[in-house]
């Protein structure tokens, strides 16, 4: 079984100032990871997907995330935030090749302050 | 592109009622499911379906259940609302079956 560790609830952090969101994953099989990002009162979306070959992915909005294998993590980075990056942002992997069931981590909430 | 499409968007329901969610997605996407996300708990897979007339449980079953008569409609039926079903549901498609998911906008349903 797979499953998904967000090692921080809460990211305050000031605009212009650089963030990462870490998150750890367990599997005994490959897998593929993703991070979401739920903006207020909406669903999710996807921000980045790692699926194979380089192992720093970009997304959308300027962030990046980067598969370590070794260590099992898929942390979230941006370097510089703006007020809109404020939002939910979850960590999910689904075992390759034999899917429907994607697991989320808890999520962390990002809170940029002026 | 109308995407997925949830209703309704707020509920509140008394103890023991019964009512129906409803999701439609027009991507012509075989893989459907339907979520809840409770505070500091992530989203749990409550059903999923792989195509019209097959569906199959998730995580947390228990107290739901669903149909998938055409590609485009995936309803969560709650038979017997109690206060634990307080949450906000999701339906999402994706186009594989391990691929990104594509969420509605969420249904936020008290039960009291």
């Amino acid at each position: 079984a797979q499953s998904v560790t967000q090692l921080d609830s809460q990211v305050p952090v000031f605009e212009e100032a650089p963030v990462e969101l870490r998150c750890n994953y367990s599997s005994s099989v490959s897998v593929y990871l993703f991070w979401y990002v739920q903006y207020p009162n909406q669903g999710l979306q996807l921000l980045l997907k790692y699926l194979s070959g380089s192992t720093l992915v970009k997304g959308i909005n300027g962030f990046e995330a980067e598969f370590n294998k070794s260590q099992t993590s898929f942390h979230l980075r941006k370097p510089s935030v703006h007020i809109s990056d404020t939002a939910e942002y979850f960590c999910a992997v689904i075992r390759r090749g034999g899917g429907f069931k994607t697991i989320f981590g808890a999520g962390t909430r990002l809170f940029v302050k002026a | 592109n109308a995407g997925v499409t949830q209703t309704p968007k707020f509920r509140i329901l008394k103890i023991g009622q019964s009512m129906t969610l409803q999701c439609t997605q027009d991507m012509n996407h075989n893989y459907m499911y339907w979520y809840r996300q409770d505070p500091g708990m992530g989203l749990k897979l409550i059903y999923y379906s792989v195509g019209a007339g097959i569906t199959d449980k998730g995580e947390v079953p228990n107290g739901y259940n669903v149909s998938r008569s055409t590609t485009e409609d995936f309803p969560l039926r709650l038979e017997l609302a109690a206060p634990s079903q307080t949450s906000v549901y999701f339906c999402a498609s994706s186009y594989t079956w391990d691929g990104e998911l594509f969420f509605g906008s969420g249904t936020q349903l008290s039960v009291l």
